[in-house]
């Protein structure tokens, strides 16, 4: 069974750009939920999306965006990037049932120049 | 609010010790707390989860005790191994109601096993 897969692995933007992340969650699964991860904040929840709807939305500007489509795969977009960004964006994947394990894909590896 | 505070950031045991790893959160509606290991350079894991129905899980050398009425709930590692260095996170769900998945973390710990 595949893992979740996230693209790209890496990239560098500069200030004011916008970045479109991929996540591919594991077959089945109808959640996906997005993360950012930084040294100093640890893991911090983004929002979450399950049958096309988002469910749950963490405290996040409204520069952070997100969808997911009809085969459960999501998108996570940040429009006019700062230097805070730089982060490493983690998807992960569940049934959807409410409190289920998390299946974490190996992230979006972002700079912001 | 619906943080989760985790202590200590650091903690460094020597090889064979125990280590315990606790985290406080302040809602009265979280039913489920997992805890997941991030080992340098990879994705989170899940480790061990508890549900508010119990107040201690074991699984071979790792416990979570819960104590619903102080609001804590902790992970205790025995016998601590090398390959047991990573950086834990507890979490618990981000929501108030029911049904979603997202979970709200805490800022983590980077446990050191000292040879």
């Amino acid at each position: 069974k595949a893992g979740v897969t996230q693209t790209p692995r890496y990239l560098i933007k500069t200030r004011g750009q916008q970045v479109t992340l991929s996540c591919s969650p594991i077959s089945g699964h109808r959640s996906v939920s997005w993360y950012q991860q930084t040294p100093g904040q640890g893991l911090q929840f983004l929002f979450e999306y399950f049958s096309e709807t988002q469910r749950n939305k963490g405290n996040f500007p409204g520069r952070f965006s997100g969808r997911q489509f009809s085969n459960s795969r999501s998108e996570m977009n940040v429009s006019t990037l700062e230097l805070g960004d730089s982060a490493l964006y983690l998807c992960a994947s569940s049934r959807g049932q409410g409190t289920g394990e998390l299946f974490f894909g190996e992230g979006s590896r972002l700079t912001v120049l | 609010g619906e943080n989760v505070e985790q202590h200590p950031s650091t903690l460094s045991v020597q090889e064979g010790d125990s280590a315990v790893i606790k985290c406080t959160y302040s809602d009265s509606a979280s039913n489920y707390f997992p805890w997941y290991k991030q080992e340098l350079g990879k994705r989170p894991q899940l480790i061990i989860d508890i549900r508010s129905n119990v107040g201690e899980k074991k699984d071979q050398r790792i416990a979570v005790t819960l104590n619903k009425t102080a609001k804590h709930f902790s992970l205790h590692i025995t016998e601590t191994q090398p390959e047991d260095s990573a950086v834990y996170f507890c979490a618990k769900p981000g929501y108030s109601g029911g049904g979603a998945d997202g979970l709200t973390f805490g800022k983590g710990t980077h446990l050191i096993i000292q040879p």
